[in-house]
């Protein structure tokens, strides 16, 4: 099945500050790639995804890029703000079925 | 957007005891549901695919005695953890695919089970 890997595992950055997470998938024919955001003990809420047709998505200050060839794809998040702090997954997919998932990112914004 | 419900949202059972989990999407058709299993501080492991009408396919690695599903209606999918163990106690989450809505899965709130 798909491996999905994600790193870094913790990450802290101030307040107005730039986060980048990145993850690499192993099954070429993954070709949908979601981001969650989950704060302890809630549900994964989606925060952008992706398709395999499309190299960068954006919304406000959230943006991921895929690079298909190399099988990775990054979530960036520009003028980070305290709310932002959560843990952050990745995951791919095919056709929308079958969702596996990152390790996951701890995020914490410092203000 | 689209809302999935599971019930309960906590629940502590005995070891030995049977414990059953529902999710349902409440206004919207799932013909596919998912069940993952959360441990503290880790990722969302599937366990299991739940198709309405069908038998559920199960992970590499997950007992399907253990974890039994069931998929009656479009709206609702059952997990049932047979003969608890402390083992098993961890945080469930299920899934459903909205196929009208090209943005993958919505997840319920979670299930944390606590075995005693």
């Amino acid at each position: 099945g798909e491996n999905v890997e994600q790193h870094p595992s913790t990450l802290s950055v101030q307040e107005g500050d730039s986060a980048v997470i990145k993850c690499t998938y192993s099954d070429s024919a993954s070709n949908y790639f979601p981001w969650y955001k989950q704060e302890l003990g809630k549900r994964p809420q989606l925060i952008i995804d992706i398709r395999s047709n499309v190299g960068e998505k954006k919304d406000q200050r959230i943006a991921v890029t895929l690079n298909k060839t190399a099988k990775h794809f990054s979530l960036h998040i520009t003028e980070t703000q305290p709310e932002d702090s959560a843990v952050y997954f990745c995951a791919a997919s095919l056709t929308g079925n079958q969702f596996y998932f990152g390790t996951g990112t701890s995020l914490t914004v410092i203000p | 957007g689209a809302v999935v419900s599971q019930h309960p949202s906590w629940v502590i059972c005995k070891s030995g005891t049977s414990v059953k989990i529902e999710c349902r999407s409440l206004d919207f058709q799932a013909t596919t549901m998912f069940w993952y299993r959360q441990f503290p501080k880790q990722s969302l492991m599937l366990m299991a695919t739940s198709n309405e009408g069908s038998k559920a396919t199960y992970e590499q690695g997950v007992e399907k005695d253990k974890f039994l599903i069931n998929h009656a209606s479009l709206t609702l999918s059952t997990l049932t953890v047979t003969s608890a163990h402390p083992e098993d106690s961890s945080f469930y989450i299920c899934s459903a695919r909205e196929h009208r809505v090209p943005r993958g899965a919505f997840f319920g709130q979670g299930t944390r089970l606590t075995v005693v």
